[in-house]
């Protein structure tokens, strides 16, 4: 069965530094991968995906991921975090089910706290 | 664009009642829509997929009778919670995915059940 697992219930860092979150997956196939963040309250933003090709993927609001394959991991990363990043960001894998569409599987969520 | 709404955001409603949530893409066609629900500090987790005109698959465990769902249009779904009771107050979220994209899943803002 597919799976997603993301190590770090919270990750801090400081505004101005890089960020890591990390994520790490087991699929059967090819991985589709994918990172969202949700604000409180609110429903989840997608950011960016990997489906194929580069195993960099840029998506929104300057974050970026890195696909590699022999380690299963997807780490979302930024160069430099801003307080506004502050949020709970979720990793997911497709999981391709009979009839053709698409399930997503999530992570527990890392919450990411960057302070001034 | 890929922009998915959800009506009402919040909804207060007395025990033995039924409550309808709405869920809309307003800028694209949907394939398919699916629907989350998430406790407080914990991941998303799917209840069923719909396809419009047909049945929605529903996870196991989901009572089918008590969460109605209705796919009646590529730009609508509905669930419906019968008989609502306190243990089904939650965050409820919807998704769909587009026509031709159907890797990726936008998410509507979410819909915040109390029932008492």
């Amino acid at each position: 069965a597919q799976s997603v697992a993301q190590p770090e219930d919270q990750v801090n860092v400081a505004e101005g530094n890089p960020l890591t979150v990390k994520c790490t997956y087991s699929v059967s196939g090819n991985p589709y991968l994918f990172w969202y963040v949700q604000y409180p309250n609110r429903g989840l933003q997608f950011l960016l995906k990997y489906i194929t090709g580069d195993n960099l993927v840029k998506g929104s609001y300057g974050f970026e991921a890195e696909f590699n394959k022999s380690q299963t991991s997807f780490h979302l990363k930024k160069p430099s975090a801003l307080v506004s990043d502050s949020a709970l960001y979720f990793c997911a894998v497709r999981d391709m089910v009979s009839g053709g569409y698409n399930k997503l599987i999530f992570g527990a969520g890392t919450r990411l706290a960057v302070h001034p | 664009g890929a922009v998915v709404s959800q009506h009402p955001s919040w909804v207060i409603c007395k025990s033995g009642t039924s409550v309808k949530i709405e869920c809309r893409s307003l800028d694209f066609q949907a394939t398919t829509m699916f629907w989350y629900r998430q406790f407080p500090k914990q991941s998303l987790m799917l209840m069923a997929t719909s396809n419009e005109g047909s049945k929605a698959t529903y996870e196991q465990g989901v009572e089918k009778d008590k969460f109605l769902i209705n796919h009646a249009s590529l730009t609508l779904s509905t669930l419906t919670v019968t008989s609502a009771h306190p243990e089904d107050s939650s965050f409820y979220i919807c998704s769909a995915s587009q026509v031709g994209v159907r890797e990726t899943q936008y998410f509507g803002p979410g819909t915040r059940l109390l029932v008492l």
